[in-house]
């Protein structure tokens, strides 16, 4: 199975920062990479899928990139609604997915 | 607008059964293939089963294999998911999730039902 690790696990930035998470997998899933953003006691929303291609309707102060095993999400300009829980997520089997165990980002 | 509205979760004992339903709205529901996805209280995010367009082809994650089965009714656009031989570790929000393709990219959730199980 793929093991997807994100970090850091917890991260405060201040509005205006440029904010970076990254995720690592096990094995190499070429660009077979998803971010989901969690707002607490909301469902996931889809931000960005296949590593860089950014969801319709997400601000373009999102963006993803990476390959292979290392992936980064990216906020360029942090704003106070961007505070919420981040999830990358695998679908390179196409048979199973796998989550990352989340970074969960606050605002100052 | 794209809905999905999850039903039918609740308290359960050890060893009881639930079936979960998904009413979807606003899409093409048999052109999409679809997931549940669970989050156990406080923690993150894991995928449970996926149900191709037709419903002829599913797949589980190894730990409900055997005890849930994920099933379709493309005239009523409805998602089901029937659990039995809950354990304490099934505990958690099931989410009704739609995929944008034929990827395992999870475009549209639903709100989430909690499913307890406890004695």
């Amino acid at each position: 199975d793929i093991q997807m690790t994100q970090s850091p696990s917890t991260l405060s930035a201040s509005v205006g920062d440029r904010v970076t998470i990254t995720c690592r997998a096990s094995q190499t899933i070429s660009t077979w990479l998803a971010w989901y953003q969690q707002k607490p006691g909301k469902a996931p929303k889809l931000l960005i899928y296949t590593a860089s291609n950014l969801e319709n309707g997400v601000p373009s102060r999102f963006s993803g990139s990476g390959s292979g095993t290392e992936f980064t999400l990216t906020i360029s300009s942090l704003q106070p609604d961007d505070s919420a829980t981040y999830y990358c997520q695998h679908y390179k089997t196409f048979s199973s997915c796998s989550f990352g165990q989340g970074t969960k980002l606050e605002i100052k | 607008e794209v809905q999905l509205v999850e039903s039918g979760g609740g308290l359960v004992q050890p060893g009881g059964s639930l079936r979960l339903s998904c009413a979807a709205s606003g899409f093409t529901f048999s052109s999409h293939w679809m997931h549940w996805v669970r989050q156990a209280p406080g923690k993150g995010l894991v995928w449970v089963s996926r149900i191709n367009s037709d419903g002829s082809s599913t797949k589980y994650a190894d730990s409900v294999k055997g005890r849930f089965t994920i099933s379709r009714d493309n005239a009523k656009n409805t998602l089901y998911l029937q659990m039995k031989s809950l354990r304490a570790e099934d505990t958690a929000i099931y989410y009704c999730v739609r995929d944008i393709s034929t990827w395992y990219v999870m475009d549209y959730w639903g709100q989430g039902t909690l499913v307890a199980v406890s004695s």
